[in-house]
């Protein structure tokens, strides 16, 4: 399974773009990076996922290099409530195989 | 997408005694998984519950402790035996169709074990 590291935690103000990077030296072929944010007392929700260049939805973009060694959660002009721990996690769900990094909390300031 | 409901939310329990924690989604779904999260830790995976078949656990986690069962395309439940204060966490139920796609996750038990 491809370990994962992440930064333990950011701080940022409102309306600032924040990247988050996750290391993943030893992502294996079939495995695909997903990013989840977690509010307290709730499950973690999706937020974006991708498997090589750069991917982009209505809340995130996400930038894997061609090496696919570690990935970039960009947040565009974050809010108070994207303050959040945030997970990057890499693996095959097809296989029921992934791991959860350490994941990353963020702190959005006023 | 699918709804993921979850319980009991919480619950308070005595040493040597048992909790089935139940998940029901609102959809079939290929696979689900529960994971336990310590306070202020990260997901650790305890097992991928199969249709019709033994559950797969990872490393660590046993089935005389955490018995699954998965008798349909919908529903699963996991079982806390025999429960000492270690085993207080919360434990999250997820779900996921075929192929790589993202996990569904419920809102948790949150158990604490006197």
């Amino acid at each position: 399974l491809a370990k994962t590291t992440q930064p333990i935690s950011m701080d940022s103000y409102e309306g600032q773009e924040v990247n988050i990077t996750c290391s993943h030296n030893n992502i294996a072929t079939n495995d695909y990076i997903t990013w989840y944010q977690q509010f307290p007392s709730q499950g973690p929700r999706f937020i974006i996922q991708g498997y090589k260049t750069k991917v982009t939805n209505e809340v995130a973009s996400l930038f894997i290099p061609a090496d696919r060694k570690s990935s970039t959660l960009s947040l565009p002009r974050v809010s108070l409530s994207d303050t959040a721990v945030y997970y990057c996690l890499v693996g095959d769900t097809n296989a029921g195989k992934s791991t959860f990094g350490d994941g990353t909390t963020l702190t959005v300031k006023p | 997408s699918a709804v993921i409901s979850q319980k009991p939310s919480r619950d308070i329990c005595q040493r040597g005694t048992s909790l089935t924690i139940q998940c029901q989604v609102d959809s079939q779904v290929t696979m689900m998984f529960w994971y336990r999260q310590q306070p202020g830790q990260s997901l650790t995976l305890i097992a991928t519950a199969n249709q019709g078949s033994e559950a797969t656990y990872e490393s660590g986690f046993v089935i005389d402790k955490f018995p699954i069962s998965r008798p349909n395309l919908t529903f699963s439940t996991l079982t806390v035996s025999n429960m000492s204060p270690e085993d207080s966490s919360i434990y999250l139920c997820s779900a996921a169709g075929q192929g790589a796609e993202k996990l569904f996750f419920g809102s948790g038990t949150q158990l604490s074990v006197l």
